[in-house]
């Protein structure tokens, strides 16, 4: 299975400032029709997960363009570009280039 | 509006069995691959399996730890997807989310708790 990872574990972020959070899968998520398999999500504290990011750099629908996401190969990155309130969950990167999909272990964004 | 509205969860003892349902509306549900994932309490996200829409064949695909024991089905007349699962662990207790996509990577339910215990 592909391993993804996660970092930091958690992340405390002053209201409007931007926040980062970085995944790392153990093999490359290219696949040979030349999309990258990538996607992020968001589960706000009791509720389900909600995807924010498809294909590394899509915004899902409604998903405001504060988030961006970007990278290649095995190293990805969402960005928040003001942290507000609603933003306070846990973030999850998971890989859907081969079966079974595997998620990362999750990143806990606060607000300080 | 997207639902999907996941029903059936409960308590049950090992060696059980139960089955999952999910009602979906506002796409339209033969077109979907769909998804089930759990995540065991405090824990993080596990993909259990997926089914294909029928004309990409309908086929199935499953978790190494669920393999033999748990099987997803739909009902496209009906607009609804199912998680059969038999020979329940312990290790099986978790809310069931749906989700369409082949990986959840679309819309998902609010998700329904199953807990297995004596």
């Amino acid at each position: 299975d592909i391993v993804m990872t996660q970092t930091p574990n958690s992340l405390s972020v002053s209201p409007g400032q931007p926040a980062s959070i970085s995944c790392k899968s153990s093999q490359s998520l290219l696949h040979t029709d030349g999309k990258t398999y990538l996607y992020w999500f968001l589960q706000r504290p009791g509720q389900s997960p909600q995807l924010l990011i498809y294909e590394v750099s899509s915004r899902f629908s409604g998903v405001p363009d504060k988030f961006s996401g970007s990278g290649s190969g095995t190293d990805f990155t969402l960005k928040i570009s003001r942290v507000e309130a609603e933003d306070v969950g846990v973030y999850y990167c998971m890989q859907g280039y081969n079966l079974p999909p595997t998620f990362g272990q999750g990143t806990k964004v606060e607000i300080k | 509006e997207v639902q999907l509205v996941e029903s059936g969860g409960g308590l049950v003892k090992p060696g059980g069995s139960l089955r999952l349902s999910c009602a979906v509306s506002g796409l339209t549900f033969s077109n979907a691959w769909m998804t089930w994932v759990r995540q065991a309490p405090g824990r993080g996200l596990q993909w259990v399996g997926r089914i294909k829409k029928k004309s990409d064949g309908g086929t199935t695909d499953y978790a190494a730890p669920v393999e033999g024991r748990f099987s997803i089905s739909r009902d496209d007349s009906e607009n609804t997807l199912y998680l059969q699962m038999n020979s329940l662990k312990t290790e099986d207790t978790a809310v069931y989310y749906c989700a369409t996509g082949g990986g959840g990577n679309g819309y998902w339910g609010q998700g329904t708790l199953v807990t297995v215990s004596s």
